[in-house]
């Protein structure tokens, strides 16, 4: 248990809803990230904050993805008007701004099925 | 921008073999390079890096990782695998920079340890 902690671990949702997740980062870990990870691939990097402002954004992240963190504690990454092609296991990771270089603590991720 | 190549995309060995997981990478800039390991229904966890100083560097659970920058390598080894080393292994780099701590992902080495 790294202690960043994902729900819910698994949706199955029709095409055309909306789903949510929500990361619980390690509670003095300032930095959050969002990866996205399909079959076959490694995570792609979708989003991270410091704190509660959001500093990057990737090309990956359409405009049917939002991701926030409104208090800069918990995260939550929302999904729009699902596709087949969303299905993946979305992944949160945390870090302390000033800690040990790209040891990024993970969650267990929460995977994501569109039918 | 940083690339991270894998080169197998499954390695069967059987028990207590040595195992070789190839990485290479690509940068226009230094980098620093990573080796994570998802254990099946687990979140990734670090394994070993390397920053600077002696290019062999030792990690946990026995894997060690030699960086060659002629060759911009960073393969993982191990000695002697048991059956709990059966895992997804996955190689990143991140520029840093770039202060992000954005890790950048192979697309991962599946290692089944057989008896």
């Amino acid at each position: 248990d790294t202690g960043v902690s994902q729900n819910p671990r698994h949706k199955i949702t029709k095409r055309g809803q909306n789903v949510t997740f929500r990361c619980d980062p390690i509670s003095e870990h300032n930095r959050l990230y969002w990866y996205r990870q399909t079959l076959g691939q490694g995570p792609e990097f979708l989003t991270y904050f410091q704190n509660e402002a959001q500093l990057e954004k990737s090309r990956l992240l359409s405009d049917r993805f939002s991701a926030e963190r409104p208090k800069g504690s918990f995260s939550t990454l929302e999904i729009q008007r699902t596709e087949q092609g969303d299905s993946a296991m979305y992944l949160c990771a945390s870090f302390l701004r000033g800690g040990n270089t790209g040891e990024l603590f993970f969650g267990e991720g929460s995977r994501l099925t569109v039918l | 921008a940083q690339s991270v190549t894998q080169l197998d995309s499954q390695v069967p060995v059987f028990e207590e073999a040595p195992v070789e997981l190839r990485c290479n990478y690509s940068s226009s800039v230094s980098v620093y390079l990573f080796w994570y390991v998802q254990y099946p229904n687990q979140g990734l966890q670090l394994l070993l890096k390397y920053l600077s100083g002696s290019t062999l560097v030792k990690g946990i659970n026995g894997f060690e990782a030699e960086f060659n920058k002629s060759q911009t390598s960073f393969h993982l080894r191990k000695p002697s695998v048991h059956i709990s080393d059966t895992a997804e292994y996955f190689c990143a780099v991140v520029n840093p920079q770039g202060g992000s701590e954005k890790l950048v992902f192979g697309k991962g080495t599946k290692l089944t340890v057989n008896p």
